[in-house]
């Protein structure tokens, strides 16, 4: 089946920081990926929507500029998050889909970033 | 506006007892409804999913779900929990149809206890 990578599991950091996170489809073309971010015992909040080429789609809310995401090709999607502070500390979760509405979305592993 | 609801936070049931997880919709068109697995520090694995059709629907790992209009719900079943069953259940509304930028519930966590 179809595998998305996210990279990396984990990473701890001191304040101010930037952190860069990678979402790779490994065996399909992506052209739209998601980030979520995830509170402890919460639900999946969508962060923002970008299509390969395009610039992102940012949910209400959401600072684009404090969280930069870039999709320069079909199958890797960054998302850097700027000047970390420790209410940025989080679970950050990417999907992937090849695009249009049958095409399911296929979740990474996550990223559980700690900001100290 | 839409939304999902998961009533139960937390359920506990015993191996080999059946499950029911509760999921109540609200969205103004046709829904496309979703429910995801996650385990412990992972990302979400579709269980199933409805579009149309068939209002009973099966998925992965025995799970089947049955959409209900009238009562705007979509409940999760299984009708014998194993051990590794035990994770967080997630239901989800697509927003502007198929699968694109769904909306998530909650979750509802469940144990399985021996």
């Amino acid at each position: 089946g179809a595998v998305v990578s996210q990279h990396p599991s984990r990473v701890i950091c001191k304040s101010g920081t930037s952190v860069k996170i990678e979402c790779r489809s490994l065996d399909f073309q992506a052209t739209t990926m998601f980030w979520y971010r995830q509170f402890p015992k919460q639900s999946l909040m969508l962060m923002a929507t970008s299509n390969e080429g395009s610039k992102a789609t940012y949910e209400q809310g959401v600072e684009k500029d404090k969280f930069l995401i870039n999709h320069a090709s079909l199958t890797l999607s960054t998302l850097t998050v700027t000047s970390a502070h420790p209410e940025d500390s989080s679970f950050y979760i990417c999907s992937a889909t090849g695009g249009g509405r049958n095409q399911p979305q296929h979740f990474g592993d996550g990223t559980r970033l700690s900001i100290l | 506006a839409q939304s999902v609801t998961q009533p139960d936070i937390h359920i506990t049931v015993s191996e080999g007892a059946s499950l029911e997880l509760r999921c109540n919709y609200s969205y103004g068109a046709t829904p496309y409804l979703f429910w995801y697995v996650q385990s412990p520090g992972q990302g979400l694995q579709l269980l199933l999913k409805y579009f149309s059709g068939d209002t009973l629907v099966q998925g992965i790992k025995g799970f089947e779900a049955e959409f209900k209009r009238s009562q705007s719900s979509f409940n999760l079943r299984k009708p014998s929990v194993h051990w590794s069953d035990a994770a967080e259940y997630f239901c989800a509304v697509g927003l502007s149809g198929g699968y694109q930028k769904v909306t998530f519930g909650t979750g509802t966590k469940l144990q399985v206890i021996p």
